[in-house]
């Protein structure tokens, strides 16, 4: 079946430094990606829709020059989180559509830890 | 806006007891529901769906029925086994298709 490739799992980083997330559809095209942020115990909010060669649109409340979504091609999609903080902390998963039948597969998520 | 309220777990049952897992939604329009379940280690996958009111979704023993009337899409299964101990997590997407409002996820554990 389809996969969403996401990358990394986990990672761990100081505080004020910048990390970049991958979201890779492997065996399809996604004209369409979004990013999603899971807080213990709460629900995945949605963070920001991006479309293949245009600017992400992100949700009220989320910082776009905080996450930075570049989705260059249809199957990469990047979110970076610049100058990461403690708050940043949390599990980050990525959902990308395919283009032909509109399904919607997930990638694994990615655990953020800024110390 | 468009919500998502879903049972709190962790949920314990042993092999073949019945579950329910409570849904309900608030939502502008005609919204699609789905069920997610997201097994150790793996990503989220879906279960089910139902694009329309009175829809049934099924999959793998689960079923869901679109109940515009109770706002409500409750997942069940008749006898749950070990390997559908998981986390599940009840969805909705905007009739526009372009957003996914997720509930909190219910932690299901089944002891044999």
């Amino acid at each position: 079946g389809a996969v969403v490739s996401q990358h990394p799992s986990r990672v761990i980083c100081k505080s004020g430094t910048s990390v970049k997330i991958e979201c890779r559809s492997l065996d399809f095209q996604a004209t369409t990606m979004f990013w999603y942020r899971q807080f213990p115990k709460k629900s995945l909010m949605l963070m920001a829709t991006s479309n293949e060669g245009s600017k992400a649109t992100y949700e009220q409340g989320v910082e776009k020059d905080k996450f930075l979504i570049n989705h260059a091609s249809l199957t990469l999609s990047t979110l970076t989180v610049t100058s990461a903080h403690p708050e940043d902390s949390s599990f980050y998963i990525c959902s990308a559509r395919d283009k032909n039948n509109e399904k919607l597969f997930f990638g694994s998520g990615t655990q953020l830890s800024v110390l | 806006g468009n919500s998502v309220t879903q049972m709190e777990g962790p949920v314990t049952l042993s092999e073949e007891a019945f579950l329910t897992i409570n849904c309900t939604y608030t939502a502008t329009g005609y919204p699609s529901l789905f069920w997610y379940v997201q097994y150790p280690g793996e990503g989220l996958q879906l279960l089910l769906k139902a694009t329309k009111a009175d829809d049934k979704g099924s999959n793998k023993g689960f079923e869901a029925t679109y109940r515009k009337e109770t706002t409500s899409f409750h997942l069940e299964k008749g006898s749950v086994q070990v390997s559908d101990s998981a986390v599940y997590f009840c969805a909705l997407s905007s009739n526009t298709g372009n957003q996914f409002y997720f509930g909190t996820g219910t932690s299901l554990t089944v002891i044999p």
